[in-house]
C-alpha cells in the first residue's frame, strides 16, 4: 500500500469555524489531490497540486483552499465551514500525473453542524 | 452536469455468476477510462483501465469493454466472489488533463453466497 495518511480521520465541527485537513505521504510523489465523496455525486476533485507551492482548482473548489509547502504534505482548509461541506474527504497521490497511478488515502469523515 | 454516469446505484449477483457494471459518459474528449473499487471506511483502489484506442482490456477475472460510439463502458467480473462486494466507481480523463479524473456516482455490488 502507498504511504498515505490523513488526519484527522473523523471530525465534528460547527458552522462558521475553520477546519484544516492534512494529507501526508511518504512516497515522494509529485501530484497530490483532494476529493470529496457524497451520495449521488461520487468522487469530485476539489484541488490538486503538481508540485511544492503549485496548485490548481478542481471541479468543486469554492469554499476550499489548499497549501503545499513540502512535497509530503498537502493541506485542505475550509475557511468557514458550512453544512454543505459535510462529506468524506479523500486525499490521493500520483507520481506521474497518470490517472491509473492515483493512490488514495483512507479518508476523513467531516460533519459540520 | 454529470459527465460520467453510473445509472445503477446497486447490483446483486449470485456467487460464481457474472457481474456486469455499466458506465456512460458524455464528454467526447475522454480518452482514458478506469475502474476503482472501494470497501467501506477505505479509500478507492485502482482495479483496471482502458485506453480509447482499445475496446477491451482483461486482467484475471476482470474485463473492461469500451464502446466509443455509444460512449459506454462496462466492467465484467467472472466468476463473482464474495470479496468482490464493494462500491465500484468508473472514472475518465482527457489527454490534455490526464492528471485529473472525473468519477461516476458509483455502483454498490453485493455478491450473494
Amino acid at each position: 500500500d502507498a504511504g498515505i495518511t490523513q488526519s484527522p480521520r473523523h471530525k465534528v465541527t460547527e458552522t462558521g469555524t475553520p477546519v484544516t485537513l492534512r494529507c501526508h505521504q511518504t512516497e515522494n510523489h509529485r501530484y497530490m489531490y483532494w476529493y470529496r465523496q457524497d451520495p449521488g455525486h461520487g468522487l469530485r476533485l476539489i484541488h490538486y497540486s503538481y508540485g511544492v507551492k503549485d496548485t490548481d482548482k478542481g471541479e468543486v473548489s469554492d469554499g476550499y483552499s489548499v497549501s503545499r509547502s513540502k512535497t509530503e504534505d498537502f493541506l485542505l482548509t475550509l475557511e468557514s465551514a458550512t453544512s454543505s461541506q459535510t462529506s468524506v474527504y479523500f486525499c490521493a497521490i500520483s507520481d506521474a500525473g497518470l490517472a491509473e497511478t492515483q493512490y488514495f488515502g483512507p479518508g476523513t469523515r467531516l460533519l459540520v453542524l | 452536469d454529470q459527465q460520467v454516469k453510473q445509472n445503477s446505484p446497486s447490483l446483486s449477483v449470485q456467487e460464481g455468476r457474472i457481474s456486469i457494471l455499466n458506465c456512460d459518459y458524455t464528454n467526447s474528449m475522454f480518452d482514458y477510462f478506469l475502474w476503482y473499487k472501494k470497501y467501506p471506511a477505505e479509500g478507492p483502489t485502482f482495479l483496471i483501465s482502458i485506453s480509447s484506442i482499445k475496446d477491451k482490456n482483461e486482467d484475471g477475472r476482470f474485463t473492461v469493454f469500451l464502446n466509443k460510439s455509444a460512449k459506454h463502458l462496462s466492467l465484467h467480473i467472472v466468476p463473482s466472489q464474495p470479496g468482490d462486494s464493494a462500491v465500484y466507481f468508473c472514472a475518465a480523463s482527457e489527454a490534455s488533463t490526464e492528471e485529473k479524473l472525473t468519477f461516476g456516482t458509483g455502483t454498490r455490488l453485493t455478491i450473494i453466497p
